[in-house]
């Protein structure tokens, strides 16, 4: 089945930086572009921007430029999220989701399970 | 960047119908979908398009629309519907979410 996987729970310290992982299995990564949201603790979910997985090019959100990255490693059929100079604000679940359809009827799924990033000294 | 509004919370009684509304001008262009998620617990699509359900969702759910007004259906709550449902939509920028509305089912 249509599945995302995403990379485990991690804790940072205020500076560093994390990479977080999204392995695409039961379709071709390349077939739909991947979109990430953030979930802040008790807050709503948060659009983060989206990479074409064709080409690669990555579109961010506002908010979202400058520290954070969109990649692909489609040989292992993965996106990857990367973000640098954490700061206790950057606290939050990311999720990875696949975007089907297209221009105005366009939705999310499946999602990943989410990964937990806490950035604390 | 375009908004969606959302009630923060809405509660119905157990086999009651409720109705969850999303208000926003990237509505008047794009169709909206709906999420449920559950404390702990990824996004689930329920609603995507005019008002189609992916697979596994009951009936009871169903989506509808108009101007820039979206809603989600739920007809005969049941105990599992308690969760946080989120609209979204095609935007100029992108994508965007609604705040979010808390179920409870009393």
């Amino acid at each position: 089945q249509v599945q995302l996987v995403q990379s485990g729970s991690e804790l940072k310290k205020p500076g560093a930086s994390v990479k977080v992982s999204c392995k695409a299995s039961g379709y071709t990564l390349t077939s739909y572009a991947m979109n990430w949201v953030r979930q802040a603790p008790g807050q709503g979910l948060e659009w983060m921007g989206w990479i074409n997985t064709n080409t690669a090019n990555p579109t961010y959100a506002q908010g979202f430029t400058g520290r954070f990255v969109f990649s692909l490693d489609t040989s292992v059929s993965t996106a990857y999220l990367q973000i640098s100079s954490l700061k206790a604000e950057d606290t939050a679940v990311y999720y990875c989701a696949r975007v089907v359809g297209a221009s105005s009827l366009s939705w999310f799924d499946p999602w990943g399970q989410g990964t937990l990033v806490t950035v604390s000294s | 960047s375009s908004e969606l509004t959302q009630d923060p919370a809405v509660s119905v009684a157990l086999g009651q119908t409720v109705r969850i509304t999303c208000q926003g001008d990237s509505l008047r262009s794009s169709f909206a979908n709906w999420y449920q998620q559950k404390p702990g617990q990824a996004p689930l699509l329920v609603i995507y398009g005019k008002n189609n359900r992916p697979s596994g969702i009951p009936d009871r759910f169903s989506g509808s629309s108009s101007g820039n007004t979206a809603s989600l259906t739920i007809t005969g709550a049941q105990a599992e519907d308690e969760a946080d449902y989120y609209c979204h939509s095609r935007d100029s920028s992108g994508w965007v979410f609604g705040g979010g509305t808390k179920l409870t089912v009393l």
